[in-house]
């Protein structure tokens, strides 16, 4: 079965920086590009980061390029979004997820874990 | 970045109900087209991809349609399952946006 267990999110305060994580399992994760995608408490969804299988290419909204940074360690089966600079408009569920296809990075996400809240506030 | 508009935003339906939701993307994104569903508290669910493919385990009361700028999908014969909100999705260039969301009520 398919797990994918986001963590790591908390209340910060603007300007500060935190790591969320995402840990899977059962999947070849070293085969799969991974996507972050967050949502604002009662709001909709909105794509945020995406990294290839082999960490040599990676994407960004616009919203959050330059301040965050999306990693991975194949070896841990884990998947990371840096967040630096937090802004108030930052504060969301962040969901990892996992496209249908491998290698691909452009592909429908078809599984997803519960997500993690951040929280940014003074 | 290519903009995609939902519609409508929400829709109130009965059970049996043919639901009907548009999704039209700002430029030509041939067939790189998702739906997913979300229900209160829960992550999305993909439904359809690729347009018009449906997912493994999804019913076929839920298919989908179209091309290039203009999408549809649709519920055949609405079921109280089926409550949640809906959302399209391009990814056919980075950043893969998402459609506003259309909260579908009975």
């Amino acid at each position: 079965e398919v797990q994918l267990v986001e963590s790591g999110g908390a209340l910060v305060q603007p300007g500060r920086s935190l790591r969320l994580s995402c840990t899977v399992s059962g999947f070849n994760f070293d085969e799969y590009a991974m996507h972050w995608v967050r949502q604002a408490p009662g709001k909709g969804l909105e794509w945020v980061s995406a990294i290839n299988w082999n960490s040599g290419a990676t994407g960004y909204a616009d919203s959050v390029k330059g301040r965050f940074t999306i990693s991975r360690d194949n070896a841990k089966k884990s998947l990371y979004l840096q967040m630096n600079s937090l802004r108030v408009e930052d504060t969301a569920f962040y969901f990892c997820a996992k496209p249908r296809s491998i290698i691909v990075v452009s592909a429908p996400l078809d599984s997803w874990g519960l997500g993690t809240l951040v929280a940014v506030s003074s | 970045d290519i903009q995609m508009t939902q519609s409508p935003s929400s829709l109130s339906a009965s059970v049996g109900d043919r639901v009907t939701i548009t999704c039209q993307a700002s430029q030509d994104i041939t067939n790189f087209l998702n739906w997913y569903q979300q229900k209160p508290g829960k992550a999305p669910k993909l439904l359809i991809y690729d347009a018009s493919n449906l997912e493994t385990g999804v019913p076929s009361r839920f298919s989908g349609s179209g091309s290039g700028t203009d999408f549809t999908f649709t519920i055949s014969r609405l079921q109280p399952e089926d409550i949640a909100t809906y959302y399209c999705q391009q990814y056919d260039d980075v950043p893969y946006t998402f459609g506003q969301g259309t909260k579908l009520e009975i």
